[in-house]
């Protein structure tokens, strides 16, 4: 069965240092999403992509995070000059559609430590 | 700002009973809704999608939506101990593009 995979499944940093968290969405899927999960607290929404251009973003996404497809397969998170609220789990997700019905398939996440 | 609400509880249950997970949400133009599991550590594994008033069955798992309350729900029926985790329920709602709003999560545990 498919699914939609995320590198590295831990990344340490240091506060303000740049991180690139991957995602490889399912093959046929077309719509892409990032979220987060402070520990202990929702999952939030960041981001959703498609064709190439952010369709909508949360207040959470400020001018520190981008996000990119550089080839055919992955799907990026940037964030910049990270800081220590930053650390939490990533998650990657990604639909066929943008229909308001459409399921997202969730990736394992990637737990981003900021020190 | 468009919010769900779930109790945090934890709901217990004994193995065999049912449990029953409410949500709320503010949102009155939200239009589809999803129940996920999340086991700790782990990424949220949908359960159930419902659109519609009314009951969706899926096995031991039954969803029901009142859009005109506003509340969802989920009801496992002989609940086992690998259901303890817990449940989210997550709404799509549209803000001139569509994006999911969770729920922070009911924490079940089913004991044997």
């Amino acid at each position: 069965e498919p699914e939609v995979t995320q590198t590295p499944s831990h990344q340490v940093t240091q506060m303000g240092q740049e991180v690139i968290l991957r995602c490889v969405p399912i093959s046929n899927h077309l719509y892409f999403y990032w979220y987060r999960q402070i520990l202990g607290q929702k999952v939030e929404f960041l981001v959703s992509f498609y064709n190439n251009e952010i369709s909508e973003k949360s207040e959470i996404f400020d001018d520190q995070f981008s996000v990119e497809r550089p080839d055919g397969s992955n799907f990026t998170l940037k964030i910049r000059s990270t800081k220590l609220e930053d650390s939490a789990m990533y998650f990657c997700a990604s639909s066929e559609a943008l229909m308001s019905t459409d399921t997202q398939y969730f990736g394992p996440g990637t737990r981003l430590t900021v020190l | 700002q468009k919010e769900v609400e779930q109790n945090s509880g934890p709901l217990s249950v004994p193995e065999g009973a049912i449990a029953s997970l409410n949500c709320t949400y503010s949102d009155r133009v939200s239009q589809s809704f999803f129940w996920y599991r999340q086991y700790s550590g782990k990424s949220p594994e949908l359960i159930m999608s419902i659109y519609s008033n009314g009951d969706k069955e899926d096995g031991r798992f039954t969803a029901q939506l009142n859009k005109a309350s506003q509340y969802v729900s989920l009801l496992i029926r002989d609940s086992q101990p690998s259901d303890s985790a817990t449940y989210l329920c997550a709404v799509n709602t549209y803000t001139g593009g569509f994006k999911t709003i969770f729920g922070a999560g009911t924490r079940l545990f089913v004991k044997a």
